[in-house]
């Protein structure tokens, strides 16, 4: 069954230095999403993705976050300067098969999750 | 209340056991989704009810909806050890982007 494949498993970086984590969404799919889960927390919403831009972004998301779609199958977030507070699970999701026909359910398909600790 | 927030926080039950958990949300929808989440795993759909529907039954799963009251539940039937889990419902609201807001989550402990 095809599925959302996240890297890294887990990062661990410095107050202040950059981090990438990368997405490989299910192929097809039109929909990317970032979501986040602080320890204990719910599930926020980051950003969406349609058609090679941002479609809506949430107020977590400000200048230190970025998201990519450079070669048509990855899907990245940066964080440019990590603070303490960005600690946190960084879920991907993918949406929609273009190919399926409207046999397309509404669920997100999320991917294991980059679990990111800032010191 | 916010968007998409469960009830209770947590529920502790003996296997063999129904587990109940409630949904409220604010504004209108257009689905309302359950996923699940074992601990530090990431999240998976279990079932979806649009906003004309009432109520859904996968497996031993049974979702309602009430629109009215703006409310939803997931009943798992006949819980198992291994259904133990965070449980998360995330509403879709109308308008051009399709994204899901979730609720705080029910962490549903069953007992063997």
């Amino acid at each position: 069954e095809p599925e959302v494949t996240q890297t890294p498993s887990h990062q661990v970086t410095q107050m202040g230095q950059e981090v990438i984590l990368r997405c490989v969404p299910i192929s097809n799919h039109l929909y990317f999403y970032w979501y986040r889960q602080i320890l204990g927390q719910k599930v926020e919403f980051l950003v969406s993705f349609y058609n090679n831009e941002i479609s809506e972004k949430s107020e977590i998301f400000d200048d230190q976050f970025s998201v990519e779609r450079p070669d048509g199958s990855n899907f990245t977030l940066k964080i440019r300067s990590t603070k303490l507070e960005d600690s946190a699970m960084y879920f991907c999701a993918s949406y929609f098969d273009r190919t399926s026909g409207g046999a397309n359910t509404g669920e997100l398909f999320f991917g294991e999750g980059s679990r990111l600790t800032v010191l | 209340s916010q968007q998409g927030e469960e009830d209770p926080q947590a529920l502790s039950i003996q296997e063999g056991e129904n587990a109940t958990m409630n949904c409220s949300y604010k504004t209108s929808i257009n689905n309302l989704q359950w996923y699940r989440q074992n601990s530090g795993r990431g999240l998976v759909h279990l079932i979806l009810i649009r906003s004309n529907e009432r109520e859904k039954h996968s497996g031993r799963l049974r979702v309602t909806l009430d629109t009215s009251k703006k409310s939803s539940s997931l009943l798992i039937t006949a819980s198992r050890a291994a259904d133990t889990a965070s449980y998360f419902c995330a509403t879709v609201s109308g308008g051009s982007n399709y994204k899901l807001t979730f609720g705080k989550g029910t962490l549903l402990t069953v007992n063997p």
